[in-house]
C-alpha cells in the first residue's frame, strides 16, 4: 500500500519557486519525511529529509505540517536541471535497517 | 559527499548467460548496500539488503537463486543475474548506506542490463 501520495506531475518556469506537495495521512510518529530524486536514467540523489520541524539546507526547503501528514518539498530558485522525479517517501528512522520505498513520484519540469 | 560507483554502467547479454554487476562505496565504508530495479517508466524497487559478511535479506517475490548477491568487503558488494532472460532486461541501481550519514542512502549511478 502507498505511503505517500503526490501529483504526478508538475510544471515550473525557470528561476521560480517549486513547490511540491506530498500526503502522509497515516505517517506513524517515528518516522520520517524524506525527499529524493532522480534526473533521467540516473540514480537518485537523496535531497533532504524531517521528523517534525521544517528543514532547510543548501538544495530546499522541507514544510511539514503541524499534525505530520502533509509536508511540502521547496526549491526556492528551480533550473532546468531540477527536471526529475522527486520522491517523497517516509520511513522508518535512520541506520542501516531502514528501506526506501518508492512511489511513483512527481515528475516536475522546469521550463525556460 | 559519499560516492557510490557501479560498474559496468550498461551491459548487453545473451540469454541463459550470467551477468555480475558491482557496487563500490568509494569513500567510506558501507556495512549495508541495497539492490533497487526499475522498469522504463516505472519507479525503484527494492530488491534485496546486503550485510557485509552475512546473507543477503531478499524482498518477497525476489528469487535469491536468480540473483546473487555477494558482499564479502566493506567497499564491494555484487549482483549476479543468473541464466538471464530478456524480462531480466532492467536499471539496476545499487545504494549504500554511511553510518557518519544515517538518514541518508547514497545511490550508485545504475547499471542498464539489456538481455537478448
Amino acid at each position: 500500500d502507498a505511503k505517500t501520495t503526490q501529483p504526478t506531475s508538475m510544471d515550473c518556469a525557470e528561476g521560480r519557486a517549486a513547490n511540491l506537495p506530498c500526503n502522509h495521512s497515516t505517517i506513524s510518529g517515528n518516522e520520517y519525511v524524506y525527499w529524493y530524486r532522480q534526473i533521467h536514467s540516473q540514480g537518485p540523489q537523496y535531497i533532504i529529509h524531517g521528523l517534525k520541524n521544517n528543514e532547510t539546507n543548501e538544495m530546499a526547503s522541507l514544510i511539514i505540517t503541524e499534525d505530520r501528514k502533509s509536508s511540502t518539498l521547496i526549491l526556492p530558485h528551480a533550473t532546468l536541471r531540477d527536471t526529475a522525479v522527486y520522491y517523497c517517501i517516509v520511513s522508518d528512522s535512520g541506520g542501516s535497517n531502514y528501506k526506501l520505498t518508492f512511489g511513483k513520484g512527481t515528475l516536475l519540469t522546469v521550463n525556460p | 559527499g559519499a560516492v557510490v560507483s557501479q560498474h559496468p554502467s550498461w551491459v548487453i547479454c545473451k540469454s541463459g548467460t550470467s551477468v555480475k554487476i558491482e557496487c563500490r562505496s568509494l569513500d567510506f565504508q558501507a556495512t549495508t548496500m541495497f539492490w533497487y530495479r526499475q522498469f522504463p517508466k516505472q519507479s525503484l524497487m527494492l530488491m534485496a539488503t546486503s550485510n557485509e559478511g552475512s546473507k543477503a535479506t531478499y524482498e518477497q517475490g525476489v528469487e535469491k537463486d536468480k540473483f546473487l548477491i555477494n558482499h564479502a568487503s566493506l567497499t564491494l558488494s555484487t549482483l549476479t543475474v543468473t541464466s538471464a532472460h530478456p524480462e531480466d532486461s532492467s536499471f539496476y541501481i545499487c545504494s549504500a548506506f554511511f553510518s557518519g550519514s544515517p538518514y541518508e542512502q547514497y545511490f550508485g549511478p545504475g547499471t542498464r542490463l539489456t538481455v537478448t
